[in-house]
């Protein structure tokens, strides 16, 4: 069974940083491109980052370019992120995603139960 | 980057009912958009990729229609179980974006 478990959610002050951690099992993690994807409090969904297998490749939305930045440890089946630079925005439920790429179409077929990042003072 | 809208935003419905939602995309993306559905306080769950492929294990009475800016989910039958908000996703190019969401509750 597919289990994507996120953690290090925690109410940290404006300029703070925070490393969220996403442990995988049920699957070969370092078969697949992984995402973070949040969601701030009442709102809509946002997709945040995504990497690719061997770590090589990495895109994020622009809202948070140079500020956060996704890794992965593929020995222990474990996705980051590192938020640095923190503001009230970035208020979310963080979800961790796996990638599905099936031929040309890419979506995220499996979901972490997702982890509370609140910034407040 | 690519904008999403959906309509309605809202909708109310019976057991039985037929429901639509529309998606529609600020260009074209080819067939590279999908479905989720979200129940409050859980994570979202992927109904449809590829613009008209039905994710394994979903109920067949969803589908999905379109290509280019404007796409379509339709419940054929809506079931209690079927009450939640649903977003689609674009996958044409970073950064993934994704629509408002549509919200679907009980009439």
């Amino acid at each position: 069974e597919v289990q994507l478990v996120e953690s290090g959610g925690v109410l940290v002050q404006p300029g703070g940083s925070l490393r969220l951690s996403c442990a995988a099992s049920g699957f070969t993690f370092s078969n697949y491109w992984m995402s973070w994807v949040r969601q701030a409090p009442g709102k809509g969904l946002e997709w945040v980052a995504n990497i690719k297998q061997d770590g090589s490749e990495k895109y994020y939305v622009d809202s948070v370019k140079g500020r956060f930045t996704i890794s992965r440890d593929n020995a222990k089946n474990s996705l980051y992120l590192q938020m640095n630079s923190l503001r009230a925005e970035d208020t979310a439920v963080y979800y961790c995603a796996r990638d599905r790429i099936v031929g040309v179409s890419y979506s995220f077929d499996y979901w972490g139960q997702g982890t509370l990042v609140t910034v407040s003072s | 980057d690519i904008q999403m809208t959906q309509s309605p935003s809202s909708l109310s419905a019976s057991v039985g009912d037929r429901v639509t939602i529309t998606c529609r995309a600020s260009q074209s993306i080819s067939s590279y958009l999908n479905w989720y559905q979200q129940k409050p306080g859980k994570d979202p769950k992927l109904l449809i990729y590829a613009a008209s492929s039905l994710q394994s294990g979903v109920p067949s009475r969803f589908s999905g229609s379109g290509s280019g800016t404007d796409f379509t989910l339709t419940i054929s039958s809506l079931q209690p179980e079927d009450f939640a908000t649903y977003y689609c996703q674009q996958s044409y190019r970073t950064p993934f974006t994704f629509g408002p969401g549509t919200k679907v509750d009980i009439k």
